[in-house]
């Protein structure tokens, strides 16, 4: 079946250290985005791809990176600059353009610092 | 993006019939009406969406009011998995290159009593 894989689902991490967290699609979708979750609030954009090796910043990339050297994948790195990472941090994907498709996303990844 | 108003939380019996609303009075032409599902500690579920027609599929019905300020999510009959947070989202045809964003608020979150 066709989705998205995001890994690990738990992931810890000590202050000061870089992290990535993997996103996979099998969907042949051209476009990728990174949001990220806080506590009881709606999703808050890091960064989105359109298609591959073209990457740009949402509302909220401070402290993170991606790269997008293949269609299927979409990492983001969460670097020590980053000085809230505690979070949790989901991946999607579109066929094209948002307004007329749906988006699927990928399970999710629980970051905490400690 | 134009914004949404929805209600923080709504409470249903299961297997009655639940109406999510979601008020968009500064909607565009344009603006498509998505919504999606978050269930605890996962990644949002694409529910359905429409520009101007009343919209049926399998998880639901999403009723447009004829000036298209407002619009109403419909499950047809609440099961206890339905219980999670219900996000209305607009989305512009025409935004290029940020159409491929999506902007989730707090949504509403929906409780299903047995």
């Amino acid at each position: 079946d066709g989705g998205i894989t995001q890994s690990p689902k738990y992931l810890f991490r000590k202050e000061g250290q870089n992290v990535t967290l993997s996103c996979e699609q099998n969907l042949n979708h051209d476009a990728m985005y990174w949001y990220r979750q806080d506590p009881g609030q709606g999703l808050r954009l890091i960064y989105y791809s359109q298609i591959v090796n073209d990457f740009q910043k949402g509302d909220i990339a401070e402290g993170y990176s991606v790269s997008r050297e293949k269609k299927e994948s979409f990492p983001l790195t969460v670097t020590s600059a980053q000085k809230n990472p505690t979070a949790f941090y989901l991946c999607a994907s579109t066929m094209g353009l948002a307004w007329n498709t749906e988006a699927f996303f990928g399970q999710g990844t629980r970051l905490t610092v400690v | 993006d134009a914004k949404t108003t929805q209600p923080n939380s709504m409470e249903s019996n299961e297997e009655e019939p639940v109406h999510l609303p979601c008020n968009h009075s500064t909607i565009s032409g344009t603006d498509y009406i998505h919504w999606y599902r978050q269930l605890p500690s996962q990644g949002p579920e694409y529910v359905i969406h429409g520009l101007t027609s009343n919209v049926n599929n399998r998880m639901a019905s999403l009723a447009i009011a004829e000036d298209r300020k407002s619009s109403t999510l419909i499950l047809h009959r609440a099961t206890l998995r339905d219980a999670a947070v219900y996000y209305c989202i607009l989305r512009d045809r025409y935004s290029g290159a940020g159409s491929y964003q999506l902007t989730f608020g707090k949504g509403t979150k929906l409780s299903v009593i047995p």
